[in-house]
Formats: structure tokens, C-alpha cells, sequence
């Protein structure tokens, strides 16, 4: 199957915690990101790679380091986990091109205790 | 930075009602794209919008580009039950096109 996918789907843990999220993508696209979805359902850019180069850094605690070994994958750990990183984090991958639509993955829901 | 907002919150309307949502943004946009994430699903890809005063339709969704390319909206006519969830607005500004700023979205409920 074409898709974006995440793992794991849950994740809880106590805080302090370090944690990863692995995203992988078998659309063929270029640009990846990570986008946090808050209880309120904003969804917040946190980054972008652009072929394994980082090309959106939004401000996001230095505890989130994504890694991207290749085109195809995103992974993001975070280190140190607080109460305040619950939430529902999700990556989707384009093609860079300004009129190129997002592909999400199906989401981690982290709770942090 | 830019802000996406949108109107309103939240929604409940009986099956068969009109639904409206409202995009607004800060910054002139180079494009906006339209997404729906169902209850517990992910943001799903509907219709994007780039020039001026465009207008597109897929089957009972009407969406709308403003002329001046800062303002936008969704149009459900007669909603249907499967019509539930969040729909997002999202937009790329004049100056940041690789970076997609999605809106505060609007939460619609369908009953019968």
C-alpha cells in the first residue's frame, strides 16, 4: 500500500521519559514534516525536511531532535518528556512545489503521565 | 508570524442544513488548501485553491478563493451525517511557500 506510516500509534509514558516516533513514507515525495495536534485540535508545524535537509525549525523546545536518514523516513525523539508534550503528533510528506497537497500518516497519540 | 483563523469554532446543524466555514489569514497566501479530518482519523487532502476569486466544486462542497487572496470558504449544501469532522483551511504565504500554516479549523456536527 502507497502510504505514510507511523508507529506506533500509542505511546504512554511517564514523564522525564525519552521517547521516538519512526515515520516512513512510500509516496516518492521529497519534504516530510512533523506536526503537533494539541486537545484543542490546532495543528502546529514543528518540522520540515526537505531531502534529509531541515528546511522548517519552527519554535519547538530543543527536547524534540528529528532525524532524517533518508528521503523516505522522519523520526522524532524526545527527550525529557513533560506533562505538556500530550498530544497527537503527525507526519505527512509532499512534494516540495508551493501547490503540492500534504499526506498524512494515521498519527501517535502520546500521553504523557 | 502568520495566523489562520477560522470561523466558527464549532457547529451543529440538523442533516439537510447548509454549513459555512470561514478562513482568514494574516498574510496574502500564494495558495490555500482545504483538508477534513474525520473523528479520530488524520487530515485528509479535499481541493486547492490558487488564483484570485476562484471558485471550485466537488459535488455538495463549494470552495471559494477571496480576490484578494487573504480570506477563504467552504460551502456544505444539505449536510449529510458523513459530512462530521474538523475541516482545516491551510495556507502557504507569498514569502514562505515551503511551509503550510493550517487554520484554527471548524468542528462540524451532523445530526438527524
Amino acid at each position: 500500500d502507497t502510504a505514510v506510516s507511523q508507529t506506533p500509534k500509542y505511546l504512554v509514558t511517564q514523564m522525564g521519559n525519552d521517547k521516538s516516533i519512526k515515520c516512513e513514507q512510500n509516496l516518492g515525495h521529497d519534504t516530510m514534516y512533523w506536526y503537533k495536534q494539541d486537545s484543542k485540535k490546532f495543528l502546529k508545524i514543528m518540522f520540515s525536511y526537505n531531502n534529509k535537509e531541515l528546511i522548517i525549525n519552527e519554535t519547538v523546545p530543543n527536547r524534540f531532535s528529528p532525524k532524517s536518514p533518508d528521503k523516505a523516513h522522519l523520526n522524532l525523539h524526545i527527550n525529557s518528556l513533560e506533562l505538556g508534550d500530550s498530544a497527537v503528533y503527525f507526519c505527512a510528506s509532499s512534494q516540495l512545489q508551493y501547490n503540492s497537497p500534504l499526506h498524512f500518516g494515521n498519527g501517535t497519540r502520546l500521553t504523557v503521565t | 508570524g502568520q495566523q489562520v483563523m477560522q470561523i466558527p469554532q464549532y457547529q451543529h446543524v440538523q442533516e439537510g442544513e447548509d454549513f459555512t466555514t470561514y478562513c482568514n489569514s494574516s498574510t496574502t497566501l500564494s495558495n490555500i488548501q482545504w483538508y477534513k479530518q474525520r473523528p479520530g482519523g488524520h487530515p485528509v487532502f479535499l481541493i486547492q485553491l490558487v488564483k484570485s476569486g476562484e471558485v471550485k466544486k466537488q459535488k455538495r462542497l463549494t470552495f471559494q478563493f477571496g480576490e484578494a487572496k487573504k480570506n477563504s470558504s467552504l460551502h456544505i449544501t444539505a449536510t449529510q451525517t458523513t459530512d462530521v469532522g474538523t475541516y482545516f483551511c491551510a495556507g502557504r504565504d507569498t514569502g514562505t511557500a515551503s511551509k503550510l500554516t493550517f487554520g484554527t479549523g471548524t468542528r462540524l456536527q451532523v445530526t438527524l
